[in-house]
């Protein structure tokens, strides 16, 4: 079935500087949809993403989908340890959502 | 207030016992799920379901039962021929199942004891 592959699996991150988590499949994906779960917490959707090449925008963080709907990924700027959490990305498709494995992120004061 | 609610928070099982969690919403979705997340991974679908009366396995669905009687209402039964149950179990509602963002609960961990 559809696997949606996140790299990396960890990111740790000096606080203040900018990171990349990628979000990649095999398939042309329907949509792609952003969660973040902070430590001991529950998954929160951020973001969804369904146009070719879209980019969207909330405050430090940017979200694209890739031109083919292939990839897409997440960059946040200046990083704040309040971005601390595992982000995954999914595909909402056959009535339900599969996930990635998901990038934990650790920030550095 | 709404949103969705999970209970117990903390569940322990002893070895051959079945436990039932508990998911309520009251978001008036339609859609419902369960997600079980192992320490450091991902989440991967259990059981879900579009409508009451009815559900579908998931990709772990073995071991695991659930019910729809109600619309705002979603148990899971972690049955004892779930070997390896101790895990962290979402739950999840959302408007239907048309790629709708979805709305966890906090969560359920449960351990074997």
């Amino acid at each position: 079935g559809q696997q949606v592959m996140q790299i990396p699996q960890y990111q740790h991150v000096q606080e203040g500087e900018d990171f990349t988590t990628y979000c990649n499949s095999s398939t042309t994906l329907s949509n792609i949809q952003w969660y973040k779960q902070r430590p001991g917490g529950h998954p929160v959707f951020l973001i969804q993403l369904v146009k070719s090449g879209e980019v969207k925008k909330q405050k430090r963080l940017t979200f694209q989908f890739g031109e083919a709907k292939k990839n897409s990924s997440l960059h946040i700027t200046a990083t704040q340890t309040t971005d601390v959490g595992t982000y995954f990305c999914g595909e909402a498709a056959g009535n339900k959502l599969t996930f990635g494995g998901g990038t934990r992120v650790l920030v550095k004061p | 207030d709404g949103g969705i609610t999970q209970s117990p928070k903390y569940l322990f099982r002893k070895e051959g016992q079945n436990v039932t969690l508990s998911c309520e919403q009251n978001l008036n979705h339609d859609a419902m799920y369960w997600y079980r997340q192992d320490p450091g991974q991902g989440l991967r679908l259990i059981y879900y379901s579009q409508i009451v009366n009815d559900f579908q396995k998931g990709d772990i669905a073995e071991g695991y039962s659930v019910s729809r009687e109600k619309k705002e209402s979603f148990p899971l039964t972690v049955t004892s021929a779930q070997k390896n149950p101790t895990a962290f179990y979402l739950c999840a509602s959302s408007i239907g199942t048309a790629g709708e963002t979805q709305y966890f609960g906090p969560g359920t961990r449960l351990l074997v004891l």
